[in-house]
């Protein structure tokens, strides 16, 4: 079974700060890892996802994620906040599937929201 | 491409009355999936299509809701009879095939149902 926990369900930065979002995940097979961005009244959409080709991701508007195997962890950074940052973070893990019609089932964590002050 | 479509955006109904959440994926994708978001749960897979046929289903919280895709283009999720404890936002999404698992899911805007 695969789980994902968040650290935070909130987190406060200042414009121009380094943005750090924590997640840690569970997972019975070898993990594919992805964080979705949420604005406002809006749908999730794809930062970065994580699928073992290499451990350091780079996703779009600046944000970058680590896959490290042995904390578990694959944590969401950007050097420098930016107001347009503000909005809720989902990291998820899949289950990969087994093709055919079984897909690769997303468990996402519960969210954390990031507020950027100016 | 104008990615996933949802009608209504807003819903607001009073308990007891049916409802029907509409969606329209990315022209292509073969997989279908509808979620719900609430703040207590999260955000919950209920239900997903491959190429028009519901695969699983046991994320469907209750006999009130049911789920069709009569089409490639088209989806609705339907409650009958609503309750209060459905409000939440419903979202949409579709992928392309599968490759291991490492497929992205496009998310339509959401509907976000209210019942009163």
């Amino acid at each position: 079974a695969q789980s994902v926990t968040q650290l935070g369900s909130h987190v406060s930065v200042s414009e121009g700060a380094l943005v750090l979002l924590r997640c840690n995940y569970s997972s019975s097979v070898p993990p594919y890892l992805f964080w979705y961005v949420q604005y406002p009244n809006q749908g999730l959409q794809l930062l970065l996802k994580y699928t073992s080709a290499a451990t350091l991701v780079k996703g779009i508007n600046g944000f970058e994620a680590e896959f490290k195997k042995s904390e578990t962890s694959f944590h969401l950074t950007k050097p420098s906040a930016h107001m347009s940052d503000a909005a809720e973070y989902f990291c998820a893990v899949s289950d990969r599937g087994a093709g055919g019609t079984s897909y690769g089932k997303l468990t996402f964590g519960q969210g954390t929201i990031l507020t950027v002050h100016p | 491409d104008a990615g996933v479509i949802q009608s209504p955006r807003h819903e607001v109904t009073e308990m007891g009355q049916e409802v029907t959440l509409r969606c329209k994926p990315i022209s292509g994708h073969d997989y279908l999936f509808w979620y719900r978001q609430t703040m207590m749960r999260g955000l919950e897979l209920l239900i997903y299509f491959n190429n028009n046929v519901p695969i699983d289903d046991s994320g469907m919280p209750e006999d009130r809701f049911s789920a069709k895709m009569p089409n490639a283009s088209f989806s609705t999720l339907k409650i009958q009879p609503s309750e209060p404890r459905d409000s939440a936002v419903y979202f949409c999404a579709s992928s392309g095939p599968w490759t291991g698992g490492q497929e992205t899911q496009y998310f339509g805007p959401g509907t976000r149902l209210l019942v009163l």
